[in-house]
């Protein structure tokens, strides 16, 4: 199965600061059809996870626009352009190029 | 607004079997492809399988076949089993329902996720 690496994976960030997150995987995630086959979910404090982006560089529904994905082929981004204190949580990558999908560790963002 | 409810027992005993239901309320069962996840502090979040109403399914092979997801419609709920459990199998385990376009990617909608414990 696929593997996927997160660094860090621990990140403490000064809201209004940018923050990044690295997700590389064991194979490609380049799909056929041109997309790249990843998401980004983030499991804030005592709930789900909840989907961020898909498909490497889509907004989910309702997500905010200071958080870009970015990234192809094994190596991959999240980007939150200004942290805001509501940003706190373990962030998880995931691909879904393959049966079984696997996830990243996580990354849990806290506030310095 | 869709809602996904997990439940069943929350205590399991070593060998036998896991049983849980995820109720689905606001949308329907007979469309879009539906999941269980589970999570655990030595895994992390781990993919167990999908079903879709047709009832085509697909699971991690990690399970071994101990695992076995079914469908409900006219409950409009779906259901997980997991034979000859271990300690291994202790997690908060959640439903989820995939993406428009997607079979087990695009998670948008997760139920709260139930603890299993399995001990004897």
């Amino acid at each position: 199965e696929i593997v996927m690496t997160q660094f860090p994976l621990s990140l403490p960030v000064t809201p209004g600061e940018p923050a990044s997150i690295s997700c590389r995987s064991s194979q490609s995630l380049l799909y056929y059809n041109g997309n790249n086959n990843l998401d980004w979910y983030v499991q804030k404090p005592g709930q789900s996870p909840q989907l961020l982006i898909y498909l490497a560089s889509n907004r989910a529904s309702g997500v905010p626009d200071r958080f870009t994905g970015s990234g192809s082929d094994t190596d991959f981004t999240l980007t939150i352009s200004r942290v805001e204190p509501e940003d706190v949580g373990v962030y998880y990558c995931m691909h879904t190029v393959e049966t079984p999908p696997t996830f990243g560790q996580g990354t849990k963002v806290e506030i310095k | 607004q869709v809602q996904l409810q997990e439940s069943g027992p929350r205590l399991v005993r070593p060998s036998e079997t896991l049983s849980l239901t995820c109720t689905v309320s606001g949308g329907s069962t007979s469309s879009y492809y539906w999941n269980w996840i589970r999570q655990s502090p030595g895994k992390g979040l781990e993919w167990i399988a999908y079903i879709y109403h047709a009832g085509y399914t697909k699971y991690n092979p990690s399970l071994m076949s101990r695992a076995t997801i079914s469908m409900d419609t006219s409950k409009n709920h779906f259901s997980l089993k997991v034979n000859s459990v271990t300690a291994a199998d202790t997690a908060v385990y959640y439903c989820a329902r995939a993406g428009v376009r997607a079979m087990y990617s695009e998670f948008d909608y997760w139920g709260q996720g139930i603890l299993v414990t399995v001990s004897s």
